[in-house]
């Protein structure tokens, strides 16, 4: 079995600051790594993944997050966050075999001020 | 390529009441795994089908149920519904392969118990 601590339950930021959204994971078998985020009254997106090779994953727009073994952490982060960055922002791990069903965390939300 | 769409989007029922959830799958995928999101936390897993098989179930009652199509779209069916049971239900489908295939998920159906 899994499971996901996400330790921020709400992260303010200025635009343009940096931001760091914190999560650590529980598991006795290897897994996969996942970051989703969610809009207002919408389903979830995915933002990016680790599978396995470099430890540092990167998405299309700008979030970056390192999978750290020892630390059985996968922190999202962004140099540089945009106003449209707000919405909540969900980690989440599946073992590498039978179902891979999602065990996610209880979620970020990230609120980008003016 | 169309995405994974959910049928209804909202529904009200009361206590004792069954409801059927739907979803279609992203062409091409052979899985659909469904979730159920209480309100100001993360999805939980509730079951899997790969293939018209259930692969695997959370830790839902079996007043749970569902059913995957030959066309791999899916339906959700709750039985004896509870207070409880009021959440958003999201449907992610997926291809496995056996390499952490991403899991697209549909807008879900806001279910709301009276």
């Amino acid at each position: 079995a899994q499971s996901v601590t996400q330790l921020d339950s709400q992260v303010p930021v200025f635009e343009e600051a940096p931001v760091e959204l914190r999560c650590n994971y529980s598991s006795s078998v290897s897994v996969y790594l996942f970051w989703y985020v969610q809009y207002p009254n919408q389903g979830l997106q995915l933002l990016l993944k680790y599978l396995s090779g470099s430890t540092l994953v990167e998405s299309i727009n700008g979030f970056e997050a390192e999978f750290n073994k020892s630390q059985t952490s996968f922190h999202l982060r962004k140099p540089s966050v945009h106003i449209s960055d707000t919405a909540e922002y969900f980690c989440a791990v599946s073992d590498r075999t039978g179902r891979r069903a999602l065990t996610f965390g209880s979620g970020t939300r990230l609120q980008v001020q003016p | 390529e169309t995405g994974v769409t959910q049928s209804p989007t909202h529904l009200i029922k009361t206590r004792g009441q069954q409801v059927t959830l739907r979803c279609s799958s992203q062409s091409g995928h052979n899985t659909v795994s469904w979730y159920q999101q209480a309100l100001g936390q993360g999805p939980q897993f509730i079951f899997q089908y790969y293939r018209e098989e259930e692969n695997g179930r959370g830790n839902f009652p079996p007043r749970f149920s569902g059913l995957q199509f030959p066309n791999y779209s899916s339906e959700l069916n709750v039985n004896a519904l509870e207070l409880d049971d009021s959440a958003l239900y999201l449907c992610a489908s997926s291809y496995e392969t056996g390499t952490g295939e991403t899991q697209y998920f549909g807008p879900g159906t806001r279910l709301l118990v009276l």
